[in-house]
C-alpha cells in the first residue's frame, strides 16, 4: 500500500541552528501538507502546497519557515532558526485533491531543540 | 481557536461493547469531516469521513453519524476490540469553496482504551 514516508525520525538540533525535514508524499498525490504537533496538544495545520506553490498557510507559519518541492518525489519543510518552541513531532501529508477527499500521513519526525 | 473540540479526554470500554467518540464544531461552514486514529510514535491513520450531504457513513465496525443542526459528531465502533486502542482524531476540512485547500482542523484527541 502507497505511503507517506519521513526522515529523519528523530531530529536533535540545537537552538538557532537551521533544519530540514523531508517527506515523500504517495507518488500520484498533488497536494501536500506539513502539520505539527506539540506534545499534549492537538495536531495543527502548518502549511498547504501544489502546483509548486503554498495555497494556504496558518500564522504559525511565519518568515522562519518554508518549504520546497526541489525534484519530482521530495517535499521539504526548512525552519531557518529553529527556536526551543519548535520541538514538536512533525507530520507531512499528502492528497489526491483537496476537495471531499483524506489526507494521508507519514509517520512523523520528532524534532528536539535544545 | 476551538472549531473542532472533543470533549472527553478519554474513554474505557470493555472489548465486544459499542465505543462512541464524540465532536463538536462550531463553523456552519464546514462541509467534510473525518475521524483519524494515532498509535503513538507514528502519524494519524485515515478511518472514515462523512460529507455534509449525509448523515452517516459505515465501513465495517465503524460508523460516522453527522447532526449538522447540532454541529455534532459522533464515531461508533462496534464492536470493540482491545486492537482499537489508541488515540481518535476528529478533523474538519477547513476551507471551503473557491478557497479550499484541503487544509484540515483538528479536535484535540480522545483516548480510547478497549479492555479485554
Amino acid at each position: 500500500e502507497p505511503e507517506v514516508t519521513q526522515t529523519p525520525s528523530h531530529q536533535v538540533t540545537q537552538m538557532g541552528q537551521e533544519v530540514i525535514l523531508r517527506c515523500v508524499p504517495i507518488s500520484n498525490h498533488l497536494y501536500f501538507y506539513w502539520y505539527r504537533q506539540i506534545l499534549g496538544q492537538k495536531v495543527e495545520f502548518l502549511v498547504s502546497f501544489y502546483n509548486n506553490e503554498i495555497s494556504e498557510k496558518s500564522e504559525i507559519f511565519d518568515d522562519q519557515f518554508s518549504v520546497e518541492r526541489p525534484d519530482g518525489s521530495n517535499f521539504t519543510l526548512k525552519i531557518r532558526s529553529t527556536k526551543l518552541e519548535d520541538s514538536a513531532m512533525y507530520f507531512c501529508a499528502s492528497s489526491e485533491d483537496f476537495w471531499d477527499t483524506e489526507a494521508f500521513f507519514g509517520q512523523g519526525t520528532r524534532l528536539t531543540v535544545v | 481557536d476551538q472549531q473542532v473540540k472533543q470533549n472527553s479526554p478519554s474513554l474505557s470500554v470493555q472489548e465486544g461493547r459499542i465505543s462512541i467518540l464524540n465532536c463538536d464544531y462550531t463553523n456552519s461552514m464546514f462541509d467534510y469531516f473525518l475521524w483519524y486514529k494515532k498509535y503513538p510514535a507514528e502519524g494519524p491513520t485515515f478511518l472514515i469521513s462523512i460529507s455534509s450531504i449525509k448523515d452517516k457513513n459505515e465501513d465495517g465496525r465503524f460508523t460516522v453519524f453527522l447532526n449538522k443542526s447540532a454541529k455534532h459528531l459522533s464515531l461508533h465502533i462496534v464492536p470493540s476490540q482491545p486492537g482499537d486502542s489508541a488515540v481518535y482524531f476528529c478533523a474538519a476540512h477547513g476551507s471551503h469553496g473557491s478557497s479550499n485547500t484541503g487544509k484540515l482542523i483538528f479536535g484535540q484527541g480522545t483516548t480510547l482504551q478497549v479492555k479485554p
